[in-house]
């Protein structure tokens, strides 16, 4: 079935670094762009990030800009977002979703999320 | 890109319906038949329910439904049952793109 796994999360001091890693199976990778999404602790969903089917675009939330970085790996059916320069506030779980077939907008399965604290 | 605006809560009985709005901007709900819904289970990740302002994925009841009018969408919920209390956050393409969620509407099933 389709799925998606999150791993990589762990505890890191403020200015640190942290990758995360996004497996996919049971789909199509190649053919569909990912969303990351994140949450903290006891609030909302936030959107962060976005990577094309192919790599070839790239978005995120300018909370994040010039701090995260998203690729992939289509031969490992795999997604990467590179986490620099961290803060308190991007302590969150954070989630990778695969879009809808067809459509960007949309992230219709999620992963179970991994948690990153950002504390000293 | 600032949230969209969701009640924070929201409450039924079992069998009654329910209505969440999400209200944003021009540039985003407003703009764009972009508007998407899901449904969160504490510690679980979220459920795509609705997409496309008004359709639902195969697997979901047609219990859910959405509508818009304007810069805000909204979430009905028919026939209230335990199992649909949970957390419900909107969506909606924000142009440049970027997304952007509601703040949340934590649904109590009374």
């Amino acid at each position: 079935q389709v799925q998606l796994v999150e791993s990589g999360g762990g505890v890191v001091q403020p200015g640190g670094s942290l990758r995360l890693s996004c497996a996919a199976s049971g789909f199509t990778f190649s053919s569909h762009g990912i969303h990351w999404v994140r949450q903290a602790p006891g609030k909302g969903l936030e959107w962060v990030a976005f990577v094309g089917y192919d790599g070839s675009n790239k978005f995120y939330d300018d909370s994040v800009k010039g701090r995260f970085t998203v690729s992939r790996d289509n031969s490992k059916n795999t997604v990467y977002l590179q986490m620099n320069s961290l803060r308190a506030e991007d302590t969150a779980v954070y989630y990778c979703a695969k879009v809808q077939s067809g459509s960007p907008y949309y992230m219709d399965v999620w992963g179970k999320g991994t948690t990153v604290t950002v504390s000293s | 890109q600032s949230a969209l605006t969701q009640p924070p809560s929201a409450s039924g009985s079992p069998g009654q319906s329910v209505t969440i709005s999400c209200t944003g901007t021009s540039s985003d709900v407003g703009g764009y038949n972009y508007v998407s819904w899901y449904q969160q289970h504490p510690g679980k990740a979220p459920r795509l329910l609705i997409y496309g302002v008004s359709k639902r994925p195969s697997g979901v009841p047609d219990r859910f439904s959405g509508s818009k009018s304007g810069n805000t969408a909204s979430l009905t919920v028919s026939g209230l049952q335990a199992e649909d209390e949970a957390d419900y956050y909107c969506s909606s393409y924000g142009g440049s793109n970027n997304w952007v969620f509601g703040g949340g509407t934590k649904l109590t099933v009374l």
